[in-house]
């Protein structure tokens, strides 16, 4: 089965709130992990990424928190826009990038 | 700087028949991935290149499907004869270079949407 999921398949949210969209994993051996965003039509964009050495990471307007005894991180965005609209995935790197399943992320006008 | 190319973007094909999808990597990249999304999943890896060596072709289903990137650059994927089942995205990405150690992010071209009949 798979190694990475996914704790919610959709998430709506007001523009403006912040989105945390969540995900687990079963390996504790994955070292590194990635999250993409995935808009219609287009492929996998890469969002940010942390090592298993790191609880947390910050980009723009992004944050993915790494908590390594629940095997679970997440995905916090800052002040939504109508521009994060997409599916959501996390992904993990051991030989190979093994992507979850993804969550829907639905912005409300 | 042009990102990862695919064509064509859709087909439509009737099971047993035959398909192939074309790749342009970014350039100067030397890994070259396919994978296959099936709506509301996430990417499975089918095959890594690195120039025009396969790393990594464990889940493809070789009875069908075939890939090569004979010159290092430019990549095709074949499904030979096509299933329903076969009804995905294919994805073709690419990165300067991948180690077991060193990783190098993954660039998505926009995908080819395969559906079988």
């Amino acid at each position: 089965g798979e190694s990475v999921g996914l704790h919610l398949p959709t998430l709506s949210v007001q523009e403006g709130d912040n989105s945390i969209i969540n995900c687990a994993y079963s390996n504790s051996a994955s070292d590194y992990f990635i999250w993409y965003k995935q808009e219609s039509g287009k492929g996998p964009q890469f969002i940010i990424d942390i090592r298993s050495n790191m609880d947390k990471r910050q980009g723009q307007r992004v944050t993915v928190l790494l908590n390594k005894t629940v095997k679970h991180l997440s995905l916090q965005i800052a002040a939504t826009q109508p521009g994060d609209s997409a599916v959501y995935f996390c992904a993990e790197r051991r030989e190979k990038l093994t992507f979850g399943t993804g969550t829907r992320l639905t912005i409300i006008p | 700087e042009a990102g990862v190319a695919q064509s064509p973007r859709y087909k439509i094909i009737e099971k047993r028949q035959s398909v192939a999808f074309w790749c342009n990597p970014i350039s100067g990249h030397a890994t070259l991935y396919w994978y296959q999304q099936i709506l509301g999943q996430g990417p499975k890896l089918l095959i890594q290149f690195q120039n025009n060596g396969v790393v990594d072709d464990s889940q493809l289903p070789k009875d069908r499907f075939s890939a090569e990137r004979l010159k290092g650059v430019d990549s095709t994927l074949k499904i030979q004869p096509a299933k329903l089942e076969d009804s995905a995205v294919y994805l073709c990405a690419s990165s300067l270079y991948e180690g077991t150690v060193v990783y190098n992010e993954q660039f998505f071209g926009p995908g080819t949407r395969l559906t079988v009949l």
